[in-house]
């Protein structure tokens, strides 16, 4: 039992250029979110999946793209990477309901130069 | 004002000491509360949700105080390996989109 899982750990990339963020849980969970951690800030919400078929923005959204793929797996994109993205990115799951409880992947460490 | 606020800290205490530290939230309809635990360059793991009659795990004792509007934790027989950075998290609605992360209190266990 992995729980959340994230690729890649870490990524360099330019100004302008692209990619794509992975994330996969295999805990079921219906809800998923992606969040980015800046120093001296609290985690902010990018996007979230409440459930298989659903995206909502949430509090930072501009500058990414998400999909979720299927119940497993929750993806955010960069189309033009930008120096302010870079960040910690964090997924995590939750079941839908209740207290939302959420378990999260190890991160991806991400500079844009 | 920030809908969750801590005191960032730093907490340095010795080991084996109680530490206790709160986290205030704006919105009072908020509904369910947590405590995450983060060390350095990892993820945010969770350490336990705060019930309105307060909840004891071991040696940690989360509290919350609605009329106030907060939620403590306390840690008794503090280990160095309680060093970390703790998050608030505060969920307005019960809604997958109104999850507050809190910026963190950092406790430093010395020996």
């Amino acid at each position: 039992n992995a729980g959340v899982t994230q690729t890649p750990k870490f990524q360099v990339l330019k100004t302008g250029q692209s990619m794509t963020l992975q994330c996969a849980q295999d805990m079921n969970h219906n809800s998923m979110y992606w969040y980015r951690q800046d120093p001296g800030m609290g985690l902010r919400l990018i996007y979230y999946s409440a459930s298989e078929g659903t995206t909502d923005k949430g509090e930072v959204p501009n500058g990414y793209n998400v999909s979720r793929l299927n119940k497993r797996e929750f993806s955010l994109r960069l189309e033009s990477a930008a120096p302010s993205q870079t960040s910690v990115y964090f997924c995590a799951s939750s079941e839908a309901g209740g207290n939302y409880e959420q378990y999260f992947g190890p991160g991806t460490r991400l500079t844009v130069t | 004002r920030k809908e969750v606020e801590q005191d960032p800290g730093p907490f340095n205490v010795p080991e084996g000491a109680t530490v206790a530290f709160n986290c205030t939230y704006s919105n009072s309809a908020s509904q369910s509360f947590f405590w995450y635990r983060q060390d350095c360059r990892k993820e945010p793991k969770l350490l336990m949700s705060v019930y309105s009659s307060g909840n004891e795990d071991g040696r940690f004792t989360a509290q919350l105080n609605r009329a106030s509007q907060y939620i403590s934790l306390l840690i008794r027989d503090s280990k160095l390996s309680d060093s970390a950075t703790y998050l608030c998290v505060v969920n307005l609605y019960s809604s997958a989109s109104k999850i507050i992360f809190g910026s963190g209190t950092r406790l430093s266990i010395r020996p």
